[in-house]
């Protein structure tokens, strides 16, 4: 299986900052990763998919990179509603696997 | 717009087995396009891939789960279910039903199962 690992697990940041979470595969995915963001309660919301194609309706403060084994996930001016807690997931290959999780918490 | 429901039983007994149905609507669970899948979140904890089918009926399952899950289509009713047999404590959780290409876009509100007697 490959592994996704997150980091930070967590941040503390105010409304206006520029965040920055990293997720890195145990093997190369090429671009096949995704990006989801999840509040209390709620299912799972899809933002970025094959590394860094934004999907339709999410606000262009959030952006994708990387490719191989090294992705990120910016949100570039951190708005009230953006706190939550933040995936990754791989689609390279089965069995799907996810990123641990980072929350995003208000400073 | 898609739209994806879940429904089933909120407490299953250890050992037995656990079924749950996703329903469909604003699209086609026949569309060549799309797989269909079930993911889970154990409270507080991280989600969990646990298959898929496509509209013919091929299945791909999580090896760490394989053994006890099932997952089959009704293409005439617009759903997708899942099965899954000798259920434990950790097999307590939130299970979504999504739509896929890869990429999950669209997803249940998710069923909070609990697995105790």
């Amino acid at each position: 299986d490959i592994q996704m690992t997150q980091s930070p697990s967590s941040v503390s940041a105010s409304v206006g900052d520029r965040v920055t979470i990293t997720c890195r595969a145990s093997q190369g995915i090429s671009s096949w990763l995704a990006w989801y963001q999840q509040k209390p309660g709620k299912a799972p919301k899809l933002l970025i998919y094959a590394a860094s194609s934004l999907q339709s309706g999410v606000p262009s403060r959030f952006s994708g990179s990387g490719s191989g084994t090294d992705f990120t996930l910016t949100i570039s001016s951190l708005q009230p509603e953006d706190f939550a807690t933040y995936y990754c997931q791989q689609a390279n290959s089965y069995p799907i696997t996810f990123g641990q999780g980072t929350r995003l918490e208000i400073k | 717009q898609v739209q994806l429901q879940e429904s089933g039983p909120g407490l299953v007994k250890p050992s037995e087995t656990l079924s749950l149905t996703c329903t469909v609507s604003g699209g086609s669970v026949s569309s060549g396009s799309y797989y269909w899948s079930w993911i889970r979140q154990p409270p507080g904890k991280g989600l969990e891939w646990i298959g898929y089918i496509y509209y013919s009926g091929s299945t791909n399952y999580n090896p760490s789960l394989k053994s006890r899950v099932t997952i089959s289509v009704d293409t005439s009713k617009n759903q997708f279910s899942l099965k899954l047999s000798s259920v434990t404590a950790a097999d307590t959780a939130v299970y979504y039903c999504a739509r896929a290409y890869g990429t999950f876009d669209y997803w249940g509100q998710g069923t909070l199962v609990t697995v105790s007697s």
